[in-house]
C-alpha cells in the first residue's frame, strides 16, 4: 500500500540544539499530520497542515515547534531549541482527504541528551 | 468528542476470531468509528472505519450496535502478525481535519 518514509530513523542531540525531522509523505496526499508518542506511553496528536498552512495544533505545539512543506518537498518539523522533554518518537502522517484513512511513517527517534 | 473505551489486553491463539470491543456511549451524531492498530517500532495502521451497521473489508469486520454505543472489531483467522494494540478512535468529520486521538488500545496476544 502507500508508504510514509520518515528521515532519519534515529536522531541523537543536545538540548538546545535545533533538530528537523523530515517525512516525505505519499505522493497525492493533501493532508499532513505530527505525533508524538514518549516510549510507553499514548499516542498524542501535534499538528496537521493542509494548503500550506497548519490547520490545528495541540497544547504540544509549543512555540519552539513549527512546520512546512516548501514547494511540496519534505513535511518537515523543527524544533528549536529542543529540550529534554522532546525525547520521544515522532510520528509522521498523510491523507488524501481530510475525511480518510490516515497513512503513518515508522517514525523518528528523537533522542535529546 | 466522544470518550473510547477498550479492554486493556486480549489474548488468542494462532487461527482463532478475536473480536475487539470498544464503547462509545456518548457519540455524536457527526462522529465516525476508526479502527487502526499499531506493531512495535512501527506507525499506526487504518484498519476500518464505519459509521453504522456493518463494515467489511479484506482485513476486517466492523459490527456498530443500532444506537452506536458499541462496536465490535472481527479479525477471522488471527496470526503471529496480528499482535498488536488496536486502537478504536471516533472522531467528528464535521468539525476538525480528522484530527486523531488515541486512546490506550487494547493489546492482542498471539499465541502459537
Amino acid at each position: 500500500g502507500p508508504k510514509v518514509l520518515q528521515i532519519p530513523s534515529h536522531q541523537i542531540i543536545d538540548m538546545g540544539q535545533m533538530v528537523t525531522l523530515n517525512c516525505d509523505p505519499v505522493s497525492n496526499h493533501l493532508y499532513f499530520y505530527w505525533y508524538k508518542q514518549i516510549l510507553g506511553q499514548q499516542m498524542e496528536f501535534l499538528v496537521n497542515f493542509y494548503n500550506g498552512k497548519v490547520m490545528e495544533k495541540s497544547k504540544l505545539f509549543k512555540d519552539q515547534f513549527s512546520v512546512e512543506r516548501p514547494d511540496g518537498s519534505y513535511f518537515t518539523l523543527k524544533i528549536q531549541p529542543t529540550a529534554l522533554e522532546d525525547s520521544a518518537v515522532y510520528f509522521c502522517a498523510s491523507s488524501l482527504h481530510r475525511v480518510r484513512e490516515q497513512y503513518f511513517g515508522p517514525g523518528t527517534r528523537l533522542t535529546v541528551l | 468528542l466522544a470518550k473510547t473505551t477498550q479492554p486493556p489486553s486480549m489474548e488468542a491463539y494462532e487461527g482463532q476470531e478475536v473480536n475487539v470491543s470498544c464503547s462509545h456511549t456518548n457519540i455524536a451524531t457527526s462522529e465516525y468509528i476508526y479502527w487502526y492498530r499499531q506493531v512495535p517500532h512501527q506507525g499506526p495502521q487504518f484498519i476500518i472505519q464505519g459509521y453504522k451497521d456493518y463494515v467489511v473489508n479484506e482485513v476486517a469486520s466492523l459490527f456498530i450496535s443500532a444506537d452506536r454505543k458499541l462496536s465490535t472489531l472481527s479479525l477471522p483467522w488471527v496470526s503471529l502478525r496480528d499482535a498488536a494494540v488496536y486502537y478504536c478512535i471516533v472522531t467528528d468529520r464535521m468539525s476538525n481535519y480528522n484530527v486523531l486521538y488515541f486512546g490506550s488500545g487494547t493489546k492482542l496476544t498471539v499465541e502459537p
